[in-house]
């Protein structure tokens, strides 16, 4: 069973550039969730989806962010501007059970460089 | 909101146990897990408690003390793989939340 896939894994842009990442979960887990994650911290939740709706998105930064996951498997993660501050990975993972836990599976993550 | 707190970093020789703890403030608690990552990897799952008491997993064990709001991972039989970094994590209200992260440093 393929894990869940991430691309880019490493993307470099300057200033106020846009950039996107996708994210493809594991077949059959209905739940997904972006993460931010930077140097020496825990990722840190961005937004998360229960098929194709946003159940919690009141960490992502509104202004510039937005993700969307069309037909409840893949996902897009968009950042337009780019700031020096949205260096950092984010990662991607899915989960299928509710009630164990919600054991998460992560994808190997998109390493962001903002110059 | 919610919060965790583990120690920075933890060091040990191979071959011994080492402890790391985690004590969580949340509203609402849907259990506590554990997480390993070493350097440039993704987080992968090692453990939960959703009740009171140890879950074994091998050479990985995790304890969980609701009333205490605190949990420990022990891992036996350290080995040189075993240095990366190690969260704990709550879904309170079901919002994960990830702590600051441990790194373990095993010396041969």
């Amino acid at each position: 069973e393929a894990g869940v896939v991430q691309s880019p894994r490493y993307k470099i842009i300057e200033k106020k550039q846009p950039v996107a990442f996708w994210c493809n979960p594991i077949s059959g887990h209905n739940t997904l969730y972006w993460y931010r994650q930077n140097l020496g911290q825990g990722p840190e939740l961005l937004i998360r989806y229960e098929n194709e709706e946003a159940v919690d998105d009141s960490q992502l930064p509104k202004d510039r962010f937005s993700a969307e996951r069309l037909k409840g498997v893949d996902s897009t993660l968009k950042i337009q501007p780019a700031e020096l501050g949205d260096s950092a990975v984010y990662l991607c993972a899915s989960s299928s059970t509710r009630g164990r836990g919600n054991i998460q599976y992560f994808g190997a993550g998109t390493r962001l460089s903002v110059l | 909101g919610q919060s965790l707190e583990q120690p920075s970093e933890v060091t040990a020789v191979e071959g011994a146990i080492v402890q790391i703890n985690c004590t969580y403030q949340t509203s609402g608690f849907y259990g506590l897990s554990w997480y390993q990552q070493h350097d440039g990897g993704a987080p992968t799952f090692l453990s939960y408690n959703a009740l009171d008491g140890l879950e074994e997993t091998g050479r990985f064990s995790s304890f969980l003390s609701r009333s205490d709001s605190y949990g420990y991972l022990l891992l036996q039989e350290l080995q040189m793989k075993d240095s990366a970094s190690y969260f704990c994590a709550v879904g309170g209200s079901y919002i994960p939340t990830f702590g600051r992260g441990t790194s373990l440093i095993v010396h041969p």
